[in-house]
């Protein structure tokens, strides 16, 4: 049911942004996207949600494209704690749960 | 902040013994889900309840049920645990489930079938 595609993996030096891509070809008008990251074994932690325009909080910024189908969580300064694993979500605009988790994108940051 | 919370945090079960993991949403939070993660895989979600009543079913196996009670909590019963049940289990909560309402996760529950 997810309706993400992230790349498996990346790599960013630390000090220098991270910019993590994800393809939401099919969102839908009133369908939010939802960046959460999971550090080893810890419960997933929230980062950032936006519908249309972009949103930036003392953690990231989320750049969404102007058709929506795609959207770049900005990490602006990477350090070692933020090496995890990150997931991009679409919340479907239906009763019930519709928050399903992908597949991610696990970021190492380099010394 | 009041976070939510989860209990037990680990939970060492033989095979075909029950178990029950416990979930407490942050106050004022209806919705509670519950997902489960195996090792090296994403969280898959299982069920989830608003105001005490099932709002959505995923891949929850029979031999597992839940249910919200009047004070929110959530309780995650499982039966005839297998091997494979070993597993990382996260409950979340959110007030409503609104698609722009966030979803706050527990430490979750580290549970080992032997």
């Amino acid at each position: 049911d997810a309706k993400t595609t992230q790349p498996p993996s990346m790599d960013c030096a630390e000090g220098r942004a991270a910019n993590l891509p994800c393809n939401h070809s099919t969102i839908s008008g009133n369908e939010y996207v939802y960046w959460y990251r999971q550090i080893h074994s810890q419960g997933p932690q929230y980062i950032i949600h936006g519908l249309k325009n972009n949103e930036t909080n003392e953690m990231a910024s989320l750049i969404i494209t102007e058709d929506r189908k795609s959207s770049t969580l900005i990490l602006p300064h990477a350090t070692l704690r933020d090496t995890a694993v990150y997931y991009c979500i679409v919340r479907v605009a239906k009763t019930g749960n519709q928050f399903y988790f992908g597949t991610g994108t696990s970021l190492t940051v380099i010394p | 902040a009041a976070g939510v919370i989860q209990s037990p945090r680990h939970l060492i079960k033989e095979k075909r013994e029950t178990a029950t993991l416990k979930c407490y949403p942050i106050p004022r939070h209806d919705t509670v889900y519950w997902y489960q993660q195996g090792p090296g895989q994403d969280p898959q979600f299982l069920i989830s309840f608003y105001e005490k009543m099932q709002s959505d079913k995923g891949s929850i196996p029979d031999r597992f049920s839940a249910q919200q009670f009047s004070d929110y909590h959530s309780e995650l019963n499982m039966s005839s645990l297998e091997l494979g049940d070993s597993a990382l289990y996260f409950c979340a909560s959110s007030e409503g489930f609104a698609t722009n309402e966030k979803l706050f996760f527990g430490s979750g529950t580290q549970l080992s079938v032997l």
